[in-house]
């Protein structure tokens, strides 16, 4: 299995408060996604990484921010939660290489906000 | 971006072979044929990909249409382990997944 782990896995929290969700791997991977999943959408795309500093925009990324800072750590981070950004984040990484681009996803962090 | 088109639920029995289709008409002879599934309460997995010939792997086979406009993902005896959402999607050079609906596959005992 590659090794890929989220933090928090669970998580409640209120409308307005920040919230910083954590990807870690350590595979080594050059690019690192968040997806957030909700019934009826399937999975959308909020913001990858294509390498260190380098990071670029998906389908919903209005509300969220990213960091990545060194190769290993993908942070997402809801600067003022809402109640529309209560779902199931995952995280995935890719070596990206062309063609092939096989993620492996992480087990995913379930985000209530109040 | 190039879309796909799969029905949204199908129903097999345990131990027979499955085929799920996927339709991809506007495919770009640059995009790969990507395969995922989901398990319940877990993230994806990738399953198998491929461009213009028919792949196996232990997962499952993949057979691709001779004119790429549509695909079709082949579990060759379905166990109750492989009941899931699939999702079939089309991946190119900027290496991003796009998740449509997919395929909710139930296999019954």
């Amino acid at each position: 299995d590659a090794g890929i782990t989220q933090s928090p896995r669970h998580k409640v929290t209120e409308t307005g408060t920040p919230v910083t969700l954590r990807c870690h791997q350590t595979e080594n991977h050059r690019y690192m996604y968040w997806y957030r999943q909700d019934p009826g959408h399937g999975l959308r795309l909020i913001h990858y990484s294509y390498g260190v500093k380098d990071t670029d925009k998906g389908e919903v990324s209005d509300g969220y921010s990213v960091s990545r800072s060194k190769t290993e750590d993908f942070l997402l981070t809801l600067e003022s939660a809402t109640s529309s950004q209560t779902s199931v984040y995952f995280c995935a990484i890719s070596e990206g290489q062309e063609g092939t681009g096989e993620l492996f996803f992480g087990e995913g962090s379930r985000l209530t906000v109040l | 971006d190039a879309k796909t088109t799969q029905p949204n639920s199908m129903e097999s029995n345990e131990e027979e072979p499955v085929h799920l289709p996927c339709n991809h008409s506007t495919i770009s002879g640059t995009d790969y044929i990507h395969w995922y599934r989901q398990l319940p309460s877990q993230g994806p997995e990738y399953v198998i990909h491929g461009l213009t010939s028919n792949v196996n792997n232990r997962m499952a086979s993949l057979a691709i249409a001779e004119d790429r406009k549509s695909s079709t993902l082949i579990l060759h005896r379905a166990t109750l382990r492989d009941a899931a959402v699939y999702y079939c999607i089309l991946l190119n050079a900027g290496n991003m997944l796009t998740f449509g609906g997919g395929t909710r596959l139930m296999v019954k005992p």
